[in-house]
């Protein structure tokens, strides 16, 4: 199945800021405001961060900012923190119910 | 608090079955379409298949469509995966995630379980 393509990892240090870009096609990206971002920490359960392309769930530190131009969508994390260290994967509904994952990011925080 | 528990995972054969378990609780389970999600080792995300809150609308992804089935007990607040002819590549910690509610993404997950072919 098709996937987003997303850098294989960045990195920075605390403080600094990151963005993680989700390339897709007209055909879901593009084609809906609806991105989703989601955190995961290893062993434990995947956690949305952005949905809706730019939209904080409640709890969500407001540090995760998400942006989207075109067929690709950016999610920018401020102030980098040691528990920002985690697995970052961009999602994008692409009709009827369905949705296409990205390739992952590995953030490390140096 | 919504909770998303998976159980059934382990070690099967080549060409075996498992059957998979999420028990939901914490929301009107009936009222949400469910998805299951699988990440094989070293690997990225991959949807799996979703069901609608009345079962009436399944989905499966190419790679395990005709030997995997989703079905849900809404009485019961659960939702099960059956995997028939797994596969190696089938290895993986599979998801249960709750869809959210007048927009598009995954809401909830659980924690996973881990489901190996050899």
């Amino acid at each position: 199945q098709s996937v987003l393509t997303q850098p294989a990892s960045v990195s920075g240090s605390p403080g600094q800021s990151v963005t993680i870009s989700c390339t897709g096609t007209s055909s879901d990206v593009g084609g809906y405001k609806y991105v989703s971002w989601y955190q995961h920490h290893p062993g434990k359960a995947p956690k949305v961060i952005i949905y809706d392309v730019s939209n904080r769930p409640s709890g969500v530190s407001n540090r995760f900012s998400g942006s989207k131009s075109g067929n690709t969508a950016s999610l920018t994390i401020s102030g980098l923190q040691a528990e920002d260290e985690a697995d970052y994967y961009c999602s994008s509904y692409k009709g009827s119910t369905l949705y296409v994952f990205g390739t992952g990011t590995e953030v490390t925080v140096l | 608090e919504v909770q998303l528990v998976e159980s059934g995972g382990g070690l099967a054969q080549p060409g075996g079955s498992l059957r998979l378990s999420c028990a939901a609780s914490g929301f009107s389970f009936s009222t949400f379409n469910m998805k299951w999600v699988r990440q094989a080792p070293g690997k990225g995300l991959e949807w799996v298949s979703h069901i609608s809150g009345s079962s009436a609308t399944i989905y499966y992804a190419d790679s395990v469509k005709g030997r995997f089935t989703v079905s849900r007990d809404n009485a019961k607040n659960s939702l099960y995966l059956q995997m028939n002819s797994l596969r190696a590549e089938d290895t993986a910690v599979y998801f249960c995630t709750r869809e959210s509610s007048g927009t598009w993404y995954l809401e909830y997950w659980g924690q996973g379980t881990l489901v190996t072919v050899s």
